[in-house]
């Protein structure tokens, strides 16, 4: 079995702060991991993924995450936010079967001006 | 290219009622997830089917709940005898490969009064 650990169930920070949402898997197998964002009232839209090769991977709007085998991580970061980063945020990991995703029970990012 | 889309967004239902979910994939997307959110939870993976077959239902409770996707039409998530424990957000996403390319819709939101 899969779980998926966010240790921040909230994360204020300034506008133009560094910030990094920490997520933490265990499983027993090779994963797959993703990083969604859920802006309120609106559906999942999928931030970033991990599945093979580099373990640094980059989104277009400037958020990153990085595999970390050894301590099971995959913690996202931003240099610096803006206030339209403000939403909830979803760490997720899939196994071998790729299509079951497993969820951690998110981190609310409130950037504040 | 309509996105994942599902109806109703909000549903009221007193307990005892039944509730039907639909949820429309992208077009050339023939496999279909459902996954509950409960306040305050991560997402939870319910079902996972393929056009007319159900592929695996493992996160489904085993009472009240079904589910289906015909050759025609939308899947639907149907909620018999509905209690105050089914409100809750109701996602459905759908991919054109198992596993792969997963597009979330925007949600149903049920309360049961």
């Amino acid at each position: 079995a899969q779980s998926v650990t966010q240790l921040d169930s909230q994360v204020p920070v300034f506008e133009e702060a560094p910030v990094e949402l920490r997520c933490n898997y265990s499983s027993s197998v090779s994963v797959y991991l993703f990083w969604y964002v859920q802006y309120p009232n609106q559906g999942l839209q999928l931030l970033l993924k991990y599945l093979s090769g580099s373990t640094l991977v980059e989104s277009i709007n400037g958020f990153e995450a990085e595999f970390n085998k050894s301590q099971t991580s995959f913690h996202l970061r931003k240099p610096s936010v803006h206030i339209s980063d403000t939403a909830e945020y979803f760490c997720a990991v899939s196994d071998g079967s790729n299509y079951k995703l497993t969820f951690g029970k998110g981190t609310l990012l409130t950037v504040n001006p | 290219n309509a996105g994942v889309m599902q109806n109703p967004r909000h549903l009221v239902r007193r307990r005892g009622q039944e509730a039907r979910l639909r949820c429309s994939p992208m077009k050339g997307h023939s496999h279909v997830y459902w996954y509950r959110q409960l306040p305050e939870e991560g997402l939870k993976f319910m079902v996972y089917l393929q056009k007319e077959n159900i592929i695996d239902e493992s996160g489904m409770p085993k009472e009240r709940f079904s589910a289906e996707f015909p050759k025609e039409g939308p899947s639907i998530l149907r909620i018999q005898q509905v209690v105050r424990g089914d409100s809750a957000a109701y996602f459905c996403a759908s991919s054109p490969r198992r596993g792969e390319g997963y597009t979330f819709g925007s949600g149903t939101r049920l309360t049961v009064v």
